[in-house]
C-alpha cells in the first residue's frame, strides 16, 4: 500500500524568505505525486502536480516541486514567500487507474508566514 | 464551471440523528470521490463512483455510510445513527477519466460535521 510522509508538522518562515516543504512518499511503481493547499476551513486548491516526465514541475502562485526517484521524494519549493502563502499544504500519491483521484494524502505541514 | 459544489457548508447534529450531504461535480467529469478529514489530519479516501457506478469502498466506511450517485450526476453521502466520532470535515471531488484523457481530482470546499 502506498503511503506519504510529511516529517515537518509545522514551518515558519519570514515573509520573502525561501521556502522547503518535504515530502517523501511509498509506492512500488512510478507514482502521481500532488501537491495541494488548504486555507482554514477550505477544500483543496491543486498547486502542482507530476505524472511522468521532467522531474522538476512548476505550478501555481510560483511554487515548483522536484521528484527525485532515488529518495521517493517529492519536495516543494519557492523562492520568496509571501503573507498570503500561509496554510496547510498537503502532499498525496495517487496509483493505478484510479490515480488522479483515489489519493494517499500525507497529514499536512502548516506554514505560517511572519512579516 | 463553478467548481465541486457541496451542501452544506457546516451541519451540527445531535448524536444518534441521521445525516445527508450532497456533492455537484465538475460537470463534464465522470468520477466522484469521497474523502473524510478530521482535526490535523490529511484527507482519508472513503469511496468512489464513476458514473453511477460505486466502484471502490474504504474500510473506513462503515455500515452506518451509505454513498449514491443515482444518475452519475451529483451524489449524496449520508450517515445513519451519528456518533461523535463522525466528526470531521467531508470532501468531495472530481475527475474526469475517459480514454486519452485524464484529469487530476478537484475539490468542493467540504461539509463539516459536528456531532453533540
Amino acid at each position: 500500500a502506498q503511503s506519504v510522509t510529511q516529517p515537518d508538522i509545522h514551518i515558519t518562515v519570514s515573509e520573502g524568505a525561501s521556502l522547503e516543504l518535504r515530502c517523501n512518499y511509498s509506492y512500488g511503481a512510478t507514482p502521481y505525486l500532488f501537491w495541494y493547499v488548504q486555507s482554514p476551513g477550505q477544500g483543496l486548491q491543486l498547486l502542482l502536480k507530476y505524472f511522468s516526465g521532467d522531474t522538476l514541475v512548476q505550478g501555481i502562485k510560483g511554487f515548483e516541486a522536484e521528484f527525485k526517484r532515488s529518495q521517493s521524494s517529492f519536495n516543494l519549493r519557492k523562492p520568496s514567500v509571501h503573507w498570503s502563502d500561509a496554510a496547510e499544504y498537503f502532499c498525496a500519491v495517487g496509483a493505478g487507474g484510479t490515480s488522479y483521484g483515489k489519493l494517499t494524502f500525507g497529514q499536512g505541514t502548516i506554514l505560517t508566514v511572519h512579516p | 464551471d463553478t467548481g465541486v459544489s457541496q451542501d452544506p457548508r457546516h451541519k451540527i447534529t445531535k448524536r444518534g440523528q441521521n445525516v445527508t450531504f450532497r456533492c455537484d461535480p465538475i460537470s463534464e467529469h465522470n468520477r466522484l470521490y469521497w474523502y473524510r478529514q478530521t482535526l490535523g489530519q490529511g484527507p482519508e479516501f472513503l469511496t468512489y463512483f464513476q458514473n453511477e457506478a460505486q466502484l471502490e469502498k474504504s474500510r473506513l466506511l462503515s455500515d452506518r455510510f451509505s454513498a449514491e450517485r443515482p444518475k452519475g450526476s451529483f451524489s449524496t453521502l449520508e450517515i445513519q445513527r451519528t456518533e461523535q466520532g463522525d466528526s470531521a470535515m467531508y470532501l468531495c471531488a472530481s475527475s474526469s477519466r475517459r480514454a486519452g484523457q485524464n484529469t487530476e481530482a478537484f475539490f468542493g470546499q467540504g461539509t463539516r460535521l459536528t456531532v453533540v
